[in-house]
């Protein structure tokens, strides 16, 4: 168990509706970062948040977006859900300092947009 | 642009049958290289972190290690339960983020 927390663990909706992953990250760790991971791209870096602000963004689409709570907890708002959206996505959460940041993921929401 | 490959795509072992996992990248200033096992619908299990070219960490039967161009994921002696994806990623002191390789789906038959 790396102290990561996502839900829900799944989610299954149709096309063109809005839905929220929710992630809480491990005790102290003041860095969140999300990761869709689908068959045929791997682990593809979406954004990350560092203590409520936006520090790096990757692919995501600009259907999607993130926002960082004071609390530190994350939510991952996916909309206008297309088939190709369906994947796994992994919410990761880091301590800040030293040369690196090691990233702790967490259990995943698998997305089904049928 | 950062980037990783890693080879093979797939391995099918023998229980006890020692091999090794490789992984190439290139990145603009390495600040890591990680080593993490996926089971099938689960997150990415942290294994390692390595982040100078000479360095080798060890956990149970695995043992990475690092050269400026590539890591190995070397495993001595497989059983079952060693069977994973194992993704390498890389982190670099132009990105916050972390570049994964695909992955080697790694199959240990008793």
């Amino acid at each position: 168990d790396s102290g990561v927390t996502q839900t829900p663990k799944h989610l299954i909706t149709a096309t063109g509706q809005r839905v929220t992953l929710r992630c809480s990250p491990r005790s102290g760790d003041l860095s969140v970062y999300w990761y869709q991971q689908s068959l045929d791209q791997g682990l593809q870096f979406l954004i990350q948040y560092y203590n409520g602000e936006e520090r790096a963004k990757g692919n995501i689409l600009e259907r999607f977006s993130a926002q960082q709570f004071p609390d530190l907890h994350s939510e991952l708002n996916l909309s206008s859900l297309e088939l190709g959206d369906s994947a796994l996505y992994f919410c990761a959460s880091s301590t800040p300092g030293g040369s690196q940041e090691t990233q702790y993921f967490g259990p995943g929401t698998r997305l089904l947009v049928l | 642009e950062d980037q990783v490959t890693q080879s093979p795509e797939a391995l099918r072992l023998q229980e006890g049958e020692s091999s090794s996992l490789n992984c190439s990248y290139t990145v603009s200033g390495l600040r890591g290289l990680f080593w993490y096992r996926q089971d099938p619908g689960k997150g990415p299990e942290f294994l390692f972190t390595l982040y100078s070219a000479g360095e080798e960490k060890e956990k149970e039967r695995l043992k990475a290690t690092l050269t400026k161009k590539e890591s190995f994921l070397h495993i001595t002696a497989p059983k079952p339960e060693d069977s994973a994806t194992y993704l390498c990623a890389v982190q670099g002191y132009n990105n916050n983020d972390m570049r994964f390789g695909a992955g080697t789906r790694l199959t240990v038959k008793p």
